[in-house]
């Protein structure tokens, strides 16, 4: 079936620094990725839709300058938590669909990565 | 409102036994997706089963199946022969047409199967 690989799966960082996560689909190609975060205990919450070679969505309330999204090529997507703070501390998971026009492909799921800030 | 509601926090089943989770929905669009993802506490999601707004027949993936009834705007999971391995956070999702296939998960439920 269709994987997602996300990296890295868990990041412990100072306050201040800056954090890139990437999503790759492996077998698959996607024009579109999502960026989810997930609080404990709570649903997942989409923070903003990748685009393959354009800009990228982001949902009301994200701050697109805080999370830059770059999506360079049609396997990888990358979110950078700029200047992380412990508020930003979370689970982000990314997700992405096959390109085609077929509706009922599902989002495949990275693993997810464990973000926590000091 | 919500578009898609999950009322049941949590829910206990027997192994062997058949457990239903409930999901609720909210569109008025005619063409859309129903999805249902499993979350162990791992972390990662995994997609069980989907069921499309216009398929006359109810979904079916080995031990899952799903209930749908549109007239009722439900969606509700049937996990057969529960196993230790299911327990789990259980999260029904909606992709609605037009929405560049964003999805709209439900708060979850999750899944505590017992001996």
């Amino acid at each position: 079936g269709a994987v997602v690989s996300q990296h890295p799966s868990r990041v412990i960082c100072k306050s201040g620094t800056s954090v890139k996560i990437e999503c790759r689909s492996l077998d698959f190609q996607a024009t579109t990725m999502f960026w989810y975060r997930q609080f404990p205990k709570q649903s997942l919450m989409l923070m903003a839709t990748s685009n393959e070679g354009s800009k990228a969505t982001y949902e009301q309330g994200v701050e697109k300058d805080k999370f830059l999204i770059n999506h360079a090529s049609l396997t990888l997507s990358t979110l950078t938590v700029t200047s992380a703070h412990p508020e930003d501390s979370s689970f982000y998971i990314c997700s992405a669909r096959a390109s085609d026009r077929y509706s009922n492909q599902p989002q495949h799921f990275g693993d997810g990565t464990r973000l926590s800030i000091l | 409102a919500q578009k898609i509601t999950q009322t049941q926090p949590g829910m206990f089943v027997q192994e062997k036994e058949a457990v239903t989770l409930d999901c609720t929905y909210d569109t008025s669009d005619q063409s859309y997706g129903l999805f249902w993802y499993k979350q162990p506490s791992s972390g990662e999601m995994i997609f069980l089963i989907y069921q499309g707004s216009y398929d006359e027949q109810n979904a079916t993936e080995g031990r899952y199946s799903l209930n749908f009834q549109k007239a009722r705007k439900s969606a509700n999971l049937v996990i057969s022969a529960s196993q230790l391995g299911d327990s789990a956070m259980y999260f029904c999702a909606m992709r609605e047409a037009g929405t560049a296939s964003k999805l709209t998960f439900g708060t979850g439920t999750r899944l505590q199967v017992t001996l």
